[in-house]
């Protein structure tokens, strides 16, 4: 069965700090991987998502991210963090049986100035 | 242009109750999925539907739970005889189909009392 693992339900940095959110997949297929962000109160947005091309994908606001497979992870980086990137962020993988997305538990990101 | 749209932002209604929650897709996408998510479970697929084909039910957690998609555009997911453990938040989400990226609705938060 597919499944996401993110460590550490909170990460906190400094404005300006490398902000790195990990993910790691299970699947017995390519798989299409997601990274998501969701604000207080608000929808899932999608941030970027990797679906077999270029294994270093960038995404909107200064993010990237990496699918390593040997590994199993693709982990969410930003070089300089902004107090606006404070927010819940999820790692998903699309099923293998259907389209839906399986979605990690989530990491809160905290920003301090 | 608008993105999914989700009423009743919020909902508060009584055990034994039924709910109805309604999802308004992005005009032209096929594929429509509803989600919960809460605080124990994290984010979990509950159905899916594309085009004209029999929906994937698959992540219905019992069968209180129903969904329709009526004319390939709005859906309403139905909850029957509510319970304090369907308090969540409910996600619709849309896409062109299921080779395309999700776009979500803000949610409703069903509070069962």
């Amino acid at each position: 069965a597919q499944s996401v693992t993110q460590l550490g339900s909170h990460v906190s940095v400094s404005e300006g700090a490398l902000v790195l959110l990990r993910c790691n997949y299970s699947s017995s297929v390519p798989p299409y991987l997601f990274w998501y962000v969701q604000y207080p109160n608000q929808g899932l947005q999608l941030l970027l998502k990797y679906t077999s091309a270029a294994t270093l994908v960038k995404g909107i606001n200064g993010f990237e991210a990496e699918f390593k497979k040997s590994e199993t992870s693709f982990h969410l980086t930003k070089p300089s963090a902004h107090m606006s990137d404070a927010a819940e962020y999820f790692c998903a993988v699309r099923r293998q049986a259907g389209t839906a997305l399986i979605f990690g538990k989530g990491t809160t990101l905290s920003v301090s100035s | 242009g608008a993105g999914v749209s989700q009423s009743p932002s919020n909902k508060v209604t009584e055990k034994g109750k039924d709910v109805e929650l309604r999802c308004d897709p992005i005009s032209g996408h096929t594929a429509l999925y509803w989600y919960r998510q809460s605080l124990g479970q994290g984010l979990e697929f509950l159905i899916y539907f594309q085009g004209n084909s029999a929906p994937d039910k698959s992540g219905l957690p019992s069968d209180r739970f129903s969904a329709e998609r009526t004319g390939g555009s709005v859906s309403t997911l139905t909850i029957q005889r509510t319970q304090q453990e369907d308090s969540a938040v409910y996600l619709c989400a849309s896409s062109w189909d299921y080779t395309y990226e999700q776009y979500f609705g803000p949610g409703t938060r069903l509070t069962v009392t």
